[in-house]
């Protein structure tokens, strides 16, 4: 799987949109990019996921550039719940099944101020 | 609908003991992940498992760790004769195998060595 860089650290004002970026310049054709965040040491959670078009969901949005070298997640309007490590990983999916391991990265901690 | 659950939330175990972490997958699916968590650290993957088969053990340890995923029951992961070093956050995912979505993770064991 393709290699991730994100920024350590970011911080956003509750009711602001948050734009995390990822870079994934080594990406293949067939891998996909997946966005998790974990909240204080509890399980991680899924966010969204996308191969090369703009995708949107009930908790984010992905952006995913033309190239597919590089991605943002937006959480439209941040709330202190927010506030977690967001991983952005990059993985094949196997003839459209879910297949093998993810592999995380350190991540961005987002921090969400009032 | 439950998620996915895991037990024992907390577990302590003597330096020599066996660690005993159990995961029951959400309902359909036959997929399961589990990755551990040192603290202050990422999340890596260990091992894949479908129903009586491993897939893909190439995060697991060599020695005294194992895992099983029985016909019918939970999946077990089996640490023996623990050591301090094997204290840190134990995640199970799990999945169907199909489609292009996320694995829902449980809330993780805590494995404590003393």
């Amino acid at each position: 799987d393709a290699k991730t860089t994100q920024p350590p650290s970011m911080d956003c004002a509750e009711g602001r949109a948050a734009n995390l970026p990822c870079n994934h310049s080594t990406i293949s054709g067939n891998e996909y990019v997946y966005w998790y965040r974990q909240i204080h040491s509890q399980g991680p959670q899924y966010i969204i996921h996308g191969l090369k078009n703009n995708e949107t969901n009930e908790m984010a949005s992905l952006i995913i550039t033309e190239d597919r070298k590089s991605s943002t997640l937006i959480l439209p309007h941040a709330t202190l719940r927010d506030t977690a490590v967001y991983y952005c990983i990059v993985r094949v999916n196997a003839g459209g099944t879910s297949y093998g391991k993810l592999t995380f990265g350190q991540g961005t901690i987002l921090t969400v101020h009032p | 609908n439950a998620g996915v659950m895991q037990n024992p939330r907390h577990l302590v175990r003597r330096r020599g003991q066996e660690a005993r972490l159990r995961c029951s997958p959400m309902k359909g699916h036959s997929h399961v992940y589990w990755y551990r968590q040192l603290p202050e650290e990422g999340l890596k993957f260990m091992v894949y498992l479908q129903k009586e088969n491993i897939i893909d053990e190439s995060g697991m340890p060599k020695e005294r760790f194992s895992a099983e995923f029985p016909k019918e029951g939970p999946s077990i992961l089996r640490i023996q004769q623990v050591v301090r070093g094997d204290s840190a956050a134990y995640f199970c995912a799990s999945s169907t195998g199909k489609g292009n979505y996320g694995y829902t993770f449980g809330s993780g064991t805590r494995l404590t060595v003393v």
